[in-house]
């Protein structure tokens, strides 16, 4: 198993560009979840997904949508890069359930905007 | 609304120390309490999570944490650090019948040789 795997690992956008960030999971995760850590403030969620074809706002969605077309796939676009959108983006997916419920990580994404 | 506050953006030790790594927490339920850890250029990977079925968690690498009701407390743990310990340190609080889990700031865990 790949476990949660992320597309791209680096990008460089100048302002008013827009991208896609690809998210995949292969172990039937009900739960798929975007974040973004900044220095010394931990994770913060833009968006998650309790299924297939649903989605829901996070801590911090502004400036970004995510589709969940279909339950392996959780894609993250910004559609006008700005410099505070400079992170590092993790996906991560878990079971589901209201439970104990472990989240697995892909490797991150490392964006900058210029 | 619950919150993670993480005691200590940066901690030290030596190797074979003690490490100790504070989280406090704050739920108007019972939460389920997590401790991720992230090492260099990687994602983040559990250590341990409180289930309410044991106060005492065992997780891996012998880290254990405690969850203590009455302090709001569930430190991190390991009664020998090694150098391979040195990463940051993330609790987490998930409440029961919620879809999200918050995370504290983080913790960097510095081993000196």
């Amino acid at each position: 198993n790949a476990g949660v795997t992320q597309t791209p690992k680096f990008r460089v956008l100048k302002t008013g560009q827009s991208m896609t960030l690809l998210c995949a999971q292969d172990m039937n995760h009900e739960y798929m979840y975007w974040y973004r850590q900044d220095p010394g403030m931990g994770l913060r969620l833009i968006h998650y997904s309790v299924g297939e074809g649903t989605t829901a706002k996070g801590e911090v969605p502004d400036g970004y949508n995510v589709s969940r077309l279909k339950k392996q796939n959780f894609l993250l676009g910004l559609e006008s890069a700005a410099p505070s959108q400079t992170s590092v983006y993790f996906c991560a997916s878990s079971p589901g359930g209201q439970g104990a419920d472990t989240q697995y990580f892909g490797p991150g994404t490392r964006l900058t905007v210029l | 609304a619950q919150s993670v506050t993480q005691l200590g953006s940066h901690v030290s030790v030596s190797e074979g120390a003690l490490v100790l790594l504070r989280c406090n927490y704050s739920s108007s339920v019972p939460p389920y309490l997590f401790w991720y850890v992230q090492y260099p250029n990687q994602g983040l990977q559990l250590l341990l999570k409180y289930t309410s079925a044991a106060t005492l968690v065992k997780g891996i690498n012998g880290f254990e944490a405690e969850f203590k009701k009455s302090e709001t407390s569930f430190h991190l743990t390991k009664p020998s650090a090694h150098m391979s310990d040195a990463a940051e340190y993330f609790c987490a609080v998930r409440t029961t019948g919620g879809f999200k889990t918050i995370f504290g700031a983080g913790t960097r865990l510095f081993v000196k040789a």
